[in-house]
């Protein structure tokens, strides 16, 4: 079965400077979240999107912004990098948003030199 | 650098032995909740999941019991396997359906 698409897998940074990750839902699925998740720790939640549409939004520095697309797929932003930005960064999938079962993307793992 | 993670719980049993993974989670009007399975470097799986108008429920495998007197999930794991070694995490659901996840649990399994 199809699962959630995650790009680029690795990413290696400079302080200052900027990336976008990108995500893929499951097809059909019209709901998408992001999660942070440093070294041996849960993950955070950051954003979500129902149907193009911010639903919801956690922890996330305004230096990040996102949006998600009228395909469905989103991307997360991020500027001005800071060592503490290192980790692996996930995308969660689900259709519809309450108790609906969320399944996760590889991750993308940000690394800022 | 990487900043030093926090040390996880360790849960070690021997393979073909039961496993039961614990977890307190925060919100008492959490409805959904879901464990996941991470191996390392790769994104949390769905394993099981229960809502709050049942206390257990039971897949291949695995249990899921809900107490949500004390705010208590579980995972049983029957007849543990190698393969099932890996960071295993609960997470609730509430409030538009963000996911709020506790503290993960490595369990490691012995041949």
């Amino acid at each position: 079965a199809a699962g959630v698409i995650q790009s680029p897998r690795h990413l290696i940074k400079e302080k200052r400077e900027t990336a976008t990750l990108k995500c893929y839902p499951i097809p059909r699925h019209d709901t998408v979240y992001w999660y942070q998740q440093g070294p041996g720790q849960d993950p955070q939640f950051l954003i979500s999107f129902y149907e193009k549409m911010q639903s919801d939004k956690g922890s996330i520095p305004d230096r990040f912004s996102a949006q998600q697309f009228s395909d469905y797929h989103s991307e997360l932003n991020m500027s001005s990098l800071e060592l503490g930005d290192s980790a692996l960064y996930f995308c969660a999938s689900s259709l519809g948003l309450n108790l609906n079962t969320q399944y996760f993307g590889p991750g993308t793992r940000l690394t800022v030199l | 650098g990487e900043s030093v993670g926090l040390h996880l719980p360790t849960l070690s049993v021997q393979e073909g032995d039961n496993s039961i993974i614990n977890c307190a989670y925060s919100n008492s009007a959490s409805d959904y909740f879901i464990w996941y399975k991470q191996e390392s470097g790769k994104g949390p799986q769905f394993i099981i999941d229960i809502r709050s108008n049942m206390d257990k429920r039971q897949g291949q495998r695995v249990t899921v019991l809900l107490n949500k007197t004390v705010k208590h999930l579980s995972l049983q794991i029957a007849a543990t396997q190698p393969g099932d070694s890996a960071v295993y995490f609960c997470a609730e659901n509430f409030d538009g359906g963000k996911l709020i996840f506790g503290q993960g649990t490595e369990l490691s399994v012995k041949p």
